[in-house]
């Protein structure tokens, strides 16, 4: 089946250290987006990328880095400049012609 | 800036009761308007969209109207059932500055928990 995969569902870290979460799409899309959820909140753009081996700043991009290297894949590191980490994490992607974004089932990140 | 504002819950209605959760938004020019679903410990999923003034999504008995004069996207159904209890979010989606017009790149209002009982 086509979708989005985002592994692992839960992920605990100590603070200080950098984690890197997964994103594989199998649907074919250009383009592919990371978003940050917190309690309450609505979802805010991390980053996103149009096209293999280019990607822009979203809204808060401080403190969190990505790669894009194939086309199926949009892993997002989050550093330890990231002041406030623990947060769920939904990566999506779409395609240029419309139909919305596909989102995945999301990664609950805990720095502790 | 765009922005979207969407009625706060929780809301809390019983089976079969008429809903509506409002959903304003600011922004130049006409972006497309979206409605997504989000169940307990999952992703989002699409529920409907409109890409220009007055037209109307619609999918699984809900729908919503763009309506440009009151830059308005209100969601409805007619008749709610328990399987309906989700996190409801309204979005619009802002154009790239590279690349046009994005189905993902989007500004997401705050949501709105609905709970219905049976």
């Amino acid at each position: 089946d086509g979708g989005i995969t985002q592994s692992p569902k839960y992920l605990f870290r100590k603070e200080g250290q950098n984690v890197t979460l997964s994103c594989e799409q199998n649907l074919n899309h250009d383009a592919m987006y990371w978003y940050r959820q917190d309690p309450g909140q609505g979802l805010r753009l991390i980053y996103y990328s149009q096209i293999v081996n280019d990607f822009q700043k979203g809204d808060i991009a401080e403190g969190y880095s990505v790669s894009r290297e194939k086309k199926e894949s949009f892993p997002l590191t989050v550093t330890s400049a990231q002041k406030n980490p623990t947060a769920f994490y939904l990566c999506a992607s779409s395609h240029g012609a419309g139909g919305g974004a596909f989102f995945g089932q999301g990664t609950r990140l805990t720095v502790v | 800036g765009n922005s979207v504002t969407q009625m706060e819950g929780p809301v809390t209605l019983s089976e079969e009761a008429f809903l509506t959760i409002n959903c304003t938004y600011t922004a130049t020019g006409y972006p497309s308007l979206f409605w997504y679903v989000q169940y307990p410990g999952e992703g989002l999923q699409l529920l409907l969209k409109a890409t220009k003034a007055d037209d109307k999504g619609s999918n699984k008995g809900f729908e919503a109207t763009y309506r440009k004069e009151t830059t308005s996207f209100h969601l409805e159904k007619g008749s709610v059932q328990v399987s309906d209890s989700a996190v409801y979010f309204c979005a619009l989606g802002r154009v790239s500055r590279n690349y046009g017009g994005s189905q993902g790149n989007l500004i997401f209002g705050k949501g709105t928990k609905l709970s219905v009982k049976p």
